[in-house]
């Protein structure tokens, strides 16, 4: 069965950084991209961008340009994503999506949750 | 951007209702790139439909999904206990991705 399983909960302080990871299972890893979503307590969901594994292109929400970088370890079907100048009001619990134009995002990892406090 | 709005906020329903949500579009959504989310307290996101009509793998068919161009719906014909929970519409035709605000289907 596909799974995504993505790293543990992180605190970190302003002006850090930080590396979610998310590790896939039961599909063929470089066949469809992975989304990163991102969802504040109590507020909606925010899209952060993609990756597709095969080629290691990504495409980044203008918001988070400069700031988020997608990468992959094709071989421990892992992606990951890491966002510097951490600040408040990055904290949150970030998602990592399988995803593709066919299917949009159907196997969610559980989450992460970011706390970015001094 | 697309911006997707959600209507209405908040739905008070009660068990055996039917729930008709909406998710309006600012630019006419590419190829029917429309997807619904549903999601309950602590848990990710979970996928209902996509390509605005299709069901996802083991989603009962009391979900459907309508509507093309700018105007999407999400209805669930009888509503369950297990279905109280937050709705999500997502465009995932152009770039940037964007969800709408959501809207809360409540017990009454």
């Amino acid at each position: 069965q596909v799974q995504l399983v993505q790293s543990g909960a992180e605190v970190k302080k302003p002006g850090a950084s930080v590396k979610v990871s998310c590790k896939a299972s039961g599909y063929t890893f470089t066949s469809y991209d992975i989304n990163w979503v991102r969802q504040a307590t109590g507020q909606g969901l925010e899209w952060m961008g993609w990756m597709n594994p095969n080629s290691g292109n990504t495409g980044y929400a203008q918001k988070f340009q400069g700031r988020v970088t997608m990468t992959r370890n094709t071989s421990i079907s892992t992606a990951y994503m890491e966002l510097s100048s951490l600040r408040s009001e990055d904290t949150a619990v970030y998602y990592c999506a399988r995803g593709d134009l066919v299917v949009a995002n159907d196997y969610w990892g559980q989450g992460t949750l970011v706390t970015v406090s001094s | 951007e697309i911006v997707l709005t959600q209507s209405p906020g908040t739905l008070s329903l009660s068990p055996g209702e039917r729930a008709t949500l909406s998710c309006r579009a600012s630019q006419s959504v590419s190829s029917s790139y429309l997807a619904w989310y549903q999601q309950k307290p602590g848990q990710a996101p979970r996928l209902l439909i996509y390509g605005a009509s299709s069901r996802a793998t083991g989603i009962p068919d009391r979900f459907s999904g309508s509507g093309s161009g700018t105007d999407f719906t999400l209805t669930i014909s009888r509503l369950e206990p297990e279905d109280f929970a937050v709705y999500y519409c997502q465009q995932y035709g152009s770039s940037p991705v964007t969800f709408g605000q959501g809207t809360k289907v409540e017990i009454k």
